[in-house]
């Protein structure tokens, strides 16, 4: 069974600092998908990154960063000079591609909170 | 565009009150999801509709019912909901279940900004 562990439930940084959020997956599917979803108060899922397990190139998007490690079934997020607005809670998933109906396995999730 | 719309915002009813959860979007989509959220939880998936017909029910109560009158839109109705039911129901879409062969791969869902549902 497909499962996603997001061990930090809570991250407190002063503005500026770097912060990274772990997740930690689980699956027996050879062909599998991992996202980042990030929420801040207003409720909405912002969708942040896709990954396939065939492709271990780290990712960077603006202040944005992705570490996929297969060997460590991790796929790390991390933020550079966090700012204020980054405060949200972000979601860690994983969908198997046999997975019926685009199934996501969510991680609990990690509140992050930038003060400034 | 990658906007799912979702309407309303807030809604408080009674356990005897009929309502409907409304949500769209244009970009062309093909699957659509209803997501139900409580307070520091993550989302959990209710429904998964695909070419407009419901393709995954996740056990969830007669009370729910939903439907997709077509490809853009999706409605959930409420009927005789209890307190417990008081959370955020999110609404998703994506390019289709797995090319159209359900099991096989994983298109990107977008997700709506969800519907505050009060059960009094």
């Amino acid at each position: 069974a497909q499962k996603v562990t997001q061990a930090q439930t809570e991250i407190s940084v002063v503005e500026k600092e770097d912060v990274t959020l772990d997740c930690v997956y689980e699956t027996r599917d050879t062909t599998y998908y991992l996202f980042w979803y990030k929420q801040p108060p207003s409720g909405e899922l912002v969708f942040l990154i896709r990954r396939n397990s065939f492709d271990e190139q780290n990712e960077i998007s603006g202040r944005y960063s992705w570490n996929f490690q297969k060997s460590t079934s991790s796929f790390n997020f991390t933020i550079t000079a966090s700012q204020v607005v980054d405060s949200a809670v972000y979601f860690c998933a994983l969908s198997e591609a046999r997975a019926a109906g685009n199934k996501l396995t969510f991680g609990g999730g990690t509140r992050v909170l930038v003060k400034p | 565009d990658t906007e799912v719309t979702q309407t309303p915002k807030h809604l408080v009813m009674g356990m005897t009150n009929k309502k409907s959860l409304k949500c769209e979007q244009h970009m062309g989509h093909r699957a659509m999801y209803w997501y139900k959220q409580k307070a520091k939880k993550p989302p959990e998936l209710m429904f998964v509709y695909s070419y407009e017909k419901l393709s995954i029910n996740e056990s969830v109560p007669s009370r729910f019912s939903p439907e997709c009158p077509n490809s853009s839109l999706l409605n959930l109705h409420l009927h005789a909901l209890q307190p417990e039911d008081s959370a955020l129901y999110l609404c998703a879409s994506s390019h289709e279940v797995s090319g159209g062969r359900p099991g096989l791969g994983t298109d990107t869902q977008y997700f709506g900004p969800g519907t505050r549902l009060t059960v009094l």
